[in-house]
């Protein structure tokens, strides 16, 4: 069945560090969406990537989608405090459903 | 409504106890999706709903487990002769269809079987 690492599982950098979180499916993925959860939250939206090599850009942080459409990143340049929180890619399974399965998560900390 | 509602957000029940969590989507949104969460890990699938239509339960871990969305909006997830592994934070998202848009969360009903 369908499989998703995320990687790293936490990320501890000082604050205007760079990060840079991993998402490696087994399988060809449709699209790919991110969510980012603040500690005691709910996953909110951040983006939704579809097209093979695809690449976008919030402020400081960037989205990238594999050529292969099997991996994606999220790369954030000079954390903030406000960065704090888990980082879940999801991918879909398939463009009729909609059906999301997250993966494991990476937990980010910044320290002042 | 403004966001997707959940109630109770707190839930404690004895074990051998049924629960029933509520969510209330977005209005208009036609899509609903069922998640279990535990702490430190990802949001696990359970169910979803397009309208009324349970399109995908492959995620319901058992038969005490079920879900209904009679008329298109809210929606009940009835856990029966709950088990103190069913505690765990149960989340609702809703979106305007299946087909791949962002979803909305809910904040969650956190369930405690003791």
């Amino acid at each position: 069945g369908q499989q998703v690492m995320q990687i790293p599982q936490y990320q501890h950098v000082q604050e205007g560090e760079d990060f840079t979180t991993y998402c490696n499916s087994s399988t060809t993925l449709s699209n790919i969406q991110w969510y980012k959860q603040r500690p005691g939250g709910h996953p909110v939206f951040l983006i939704q990537l579809v097209k093979s090599g695809e690449v976008k850009k919030q402020k400081r942080l960037t989205f990238q989608f594999g050529e292969a459409k099997k991996n994606s990143s999220l790369h954030i340049t000079a954390t903030q405090t406000t960065d704090v929180g888990t980082y879940f890619c999801a991918p879909i399974l398939s463009s009729n459903t909609g059906k999301l399965i997250f993966g494991q998560g990476t937990t980010l900390q910044v320290k002042p | 409504g403004a966001g997707v509602s959940q109630s109770p957000r707190y839930k404690v029940t004895k074990r051998g106890q049924d629960v029933a969590l509520r969510c209330d989507p977005i209005s208009g949104h036609v899509s609903l999706y069922w998640y279990r969460q535990a702490l430190g890990q990802g949001p696990e699938f359970l169910t979803y709903f397009n309208y009324e239509a349970q399109q995908d339960k492959s995620g319901l871990p058992n038969d005490r487990f079920s879900a209904e969305r009679p008329e298109g909006s809210i929606s009940t997830l009835t856990i029966q002769r709950t088990e103190q592994r069913d505690s765990a934070m149960y989340r609702c998202a809703s979106s305007s269809s299946g087909n791949g848009p962002r979803k909305f969360f809910g904040p969650g009903t956190r369930l405690t079987v003791l």
